[in-house]
């Protein structure tokens, strides 16, 4: 079974720092994708960024990337230059593969890690 | 603009009573989502909808049910079978060709007492 583990319930940080979140993920299947999302104490997610398991590059967003390490299953999202607006609760998630034989499996079902406090002091 | 929609922000019932949550989405997404979220808790999935007329149980199914009429709309209905109802309830949808992420509401709390 696919599984999704944020080891850090939660972080305080520096404004203006850079900050990593950690994930680790479980899977036997060789096609996975990984994302990050963010909730702000509105309670809305926001996607942030997202990681195929083919690409060879690490992806990035303005200032967010992702550190993806294959091997380790570990999938980091690095945060640069930290602003008080990146308080939030960070969730990282896996897509599950999609099954050759199930048509309606194309919907991509997500599993969700149990979270990352980030607090950004001023 | 596109979006999703979700309402009320805020619910509020007795035990028994069955209750409907909304969700309506603008950008013309296939595939449509319901999440469970409990406090300091990730989300867990309780339906989702690739195409019209058509939906599948999530991870925690029992207590809920969902109609998939049209394709903007996948309303939730928690039934007085859900033992614990109390949560936050978020929406999501998503393109089923080109990208994975999926695009979330602002979600509904839900209280029952």
């Amino acid at each position: 079974a696919q599984k999704i583990t944020q080891t850090q319930p939660g972080m305080f940080v520096q404004e203006k720092e850079a900050v990593t979140l950690d994930c680790t993920y479980d899977t036997s299947d060789q096609s996975y994708g990984l994302f990050w999302y963010k909730q702000p104490s509105s309670g809305e997610m926001i996607f942030l960024i997202y990681q195929g398991s083919y690409d060879e590059q690490n992806a990035t967003e303005g200032r967010y990337s992702l550190n993806f390490q294959k091997a380790r299953k570990s999938a980091n999202l690095v945060i640069s230059a930290s602003q008080l607006g990146d308080s939030a609760m960070y969730f990282c998630a896996m897509r599950e593969p999609r099954d050759p034989s199930d048509l309606r499996s194309s919907a991509s079902k997500i599993i969700f890690g149990s979270g990352t406090r980030l607090s950004i002091r001023p | 603009d596109g979006g999703i929609t979700q309402s009320p922000k805020y619910l509020f019932r007795k035990e028994g009573q069955n209750v409907t949550l909304s969700c309506e989405q603008n950008l013309n997404h296939d595939a449509m989502y319901w999440y469970r979220q409990d406090p300091g808790q990730g989300l867990r999935l309780i339906y989702y909808s690739q195409i019209v007329n058509d939906f599948q149980k999530g991870d925690i199914a029992e207590g809920y049910s969902v109609s998939r009429e049209k394709k903007e709309s996948f309303p939730l209905t928690v039934t007085s079978a859900q033992k614990n109802p109390t949560a936050f309830y978020l929406c999501a949808s998503r393109m089923t060709a080109g990208t994975y992420e999926q695009y979330f509401g602002p979600g509904t709390r839900l209280t029952v007492t």
